[in-house]
């Protein structure tokens, strides 16, 4: 079946501090992989995403994320947090059809 | 930029109502969405719909049907709204492979 994991429903982190926010997904097929954002009140704005190629795929406000095909994971990054990066970030997985399955959602505060 | 605009930021909608919630795209994509958000479960697709008068159900369509008579507008029906409906609902149109544009959402409460 198709799924997509997000482990951590609440994530804080310090002001300045790295974060990974973890993300598994089950999909029979070559993944194509997406990180979304959500701020409040705001609807779904696209971070990044993975199609093919180089593994470690950048996408705006700094975020990074890296495609582990052996771990079935897709897990963001960010070296230093900021508090504007408060907010839901959803991960999900294209399939067939243009359909995406996301995650639960993890929302991060971030501490001053 | 591609817009999705809903028509409503908040509804409160009392049980039994029929409700509408419309969803307007400004970019002439084919393809359009509407999603359910809950906390813990994430967004779950109810239905979706490649043109105008085809739709197709998505994971959780029980309660809900759809309408597209024109392109750009795809709209959402609770034909008999339930409190177990109360919730955030997206819309969403596509391009390509996965290129989506989210509307704002609609935050429903039926009391």
């Amino acid at each position: 079946a198709q799924s997509v994991t997000q482990p951590d429903i609440h994530i804080t982190v310090s002001e300045g501090a790295s974060l990974e926010l973890r993300c598994n997904y089950s999909y029979g097929a070559t993944p194509y992989l997406f990180w979304y954002v959500q701020s409040p009140g705001q609807g779904l704005q696209l971070l990044l995403k993975y199609f093919s190629g180089d593994t470690l795929v950048q996408g705006i406000k700094g975020f990074e994320a890296e495609f582990k095909r052996s771990q079935s994971s897709f897990n963001l990054r960010k070296p230093s947090v900021h508090w504007s990066d408060a907010a839901e970030y959803f991960c999900a997985v294209g399939v067939r059809g243009g359909k995406l399955i996301f995650g639960q959602g993890t929302e991060l505060s971030v501490k001053p | 930029d591609v817009k999705v605009t809903q028509s409503s930021r908040y509804l409160v909608k009392r049980t039994g109502e029929k409700v509408f919630l419309e969803c307007v795209q400004d970019m002439d994509h084919e393809n359009m969405f509407w999603y359910r958000q809950d906390p813990g479960l994430g967004l779950r697709l109810i239905y979706f719909s490649y043109d105008v008068k085809m739709k197709e159900k998505g994971d959780i369509p029980e309660g809900y049907s759809v309408s597209r008579e024109k392109k750009e507008r795809f709209s959402l029906i609770l034909e008999s709204a339930s409190t177990n409906q109360t919730s955030m609902y997206l819309c969403a149109s596509k391009t390509g492979n996965y290129g989506y544009t989210f509307g704002s959402g609609t935050r429903l409460t039926v009391v």
